[in-house]
């Protein structure tokens, strides 16, 4: 059963730079793709992009490309989530899931815990 | 690539039945994709309800279903209860880094 635990809460200035862990525990961390998506105050859900630990590629919603960077440890299979030239609209709950994904569908199972990113000056 | 469209808010009493829909375009829940839900109550992470359309996770209740129909995906809570009170997203993708959210449907138990 994986179950994955992300970093704590964080709180950046405005053009700095934030990352959040997901520590993914149970069955074999090659065989996940891990995403990161995230959820602003009194907004819906959006996707940003994933990890594929086998396959060593990212993949990243246009939106956030450029400006966001998703890599896998294998040695301690944990997930990482880089966001860069952080703005106030950044501040969100930012969550990892593993997702699966086929031609005809995807979806998000478990998710962790979230992470508070908080962008203030 | 624009949104899914859900209701914002959906109510009904304890035992009823509700249906929250999802719309799509030709190139998402039109073009035969399926349709995840997710169920989001305050303070915690959304959890998985509904996969590909149709199957229900080990563990979620068979109160919970979906379907689709054209580009109209569709979730229906049955015998409605308390905890049931959530936010539920809807989810597809159109395309392997596109993936797409409706905006939420809040429901209320009355």
């Amino acid at each position: 059963q994986i179950n994955l635990v992300q970093s704590g809460a964080e709180v950046k200035k405005p053009g700095s730079s934030v990352r959040v862990s997901c520590k993914v525990s149970g069955g074999i961390f090659n065989s996940y793709t891990i995403s990161w998506l995230r959820q602003a105050p009194g907004q819906g859900l959006e996707w940003m992009g994933r990890a594929i630990p086998m396959l060593r590629i990212s993949n990243y919603a246009q939106k956030f490309q450029g400006r966001v960077t998703i890599t896998a440890d294998e040695s301690t299979a944990t997930v990482y989530l880089d966001l860069s030239s952080l703005r106030s609209d950044d501040t969100a709950m930012y969550y990892c899931a593993r997702d699966q994904w086929d031609s005809r569908s995807i979806w998000f199972d478990p998710w962790g815990q979230g992470t508070l990113v908080t962008v203030s000056s | 690539q624009s949104a899914l469209t859900q209701p914002a808010s959906v109510s009904g009493s304890p035992g009823q039945s509700i249906t929250i829909s999802c719309t799509g375009a030709s190139s998402d829940v039109g073009s035969d994709k399926l349709v995840s839900w997710y169920q989001h109550s305050p303070g915690n992470s959304p959890t998985l309800i509904i996969s590909e359309g149709t199957k229900r996770p080990s563990g979620v209740s068979d109160r919970f279903s979906g379907s689709t129909s054209g580009n109209t995906a569709s979730l229906t809570i049955s015998g409605l209860q308390a905890d049931d009170e959530a936010v539920y997203y809807c989810s597809s993708h159109a395309g392997y880094e596109t993936v797409l959210f409706g905006g939420g449907t809040k429901l209320t138990v009355l």
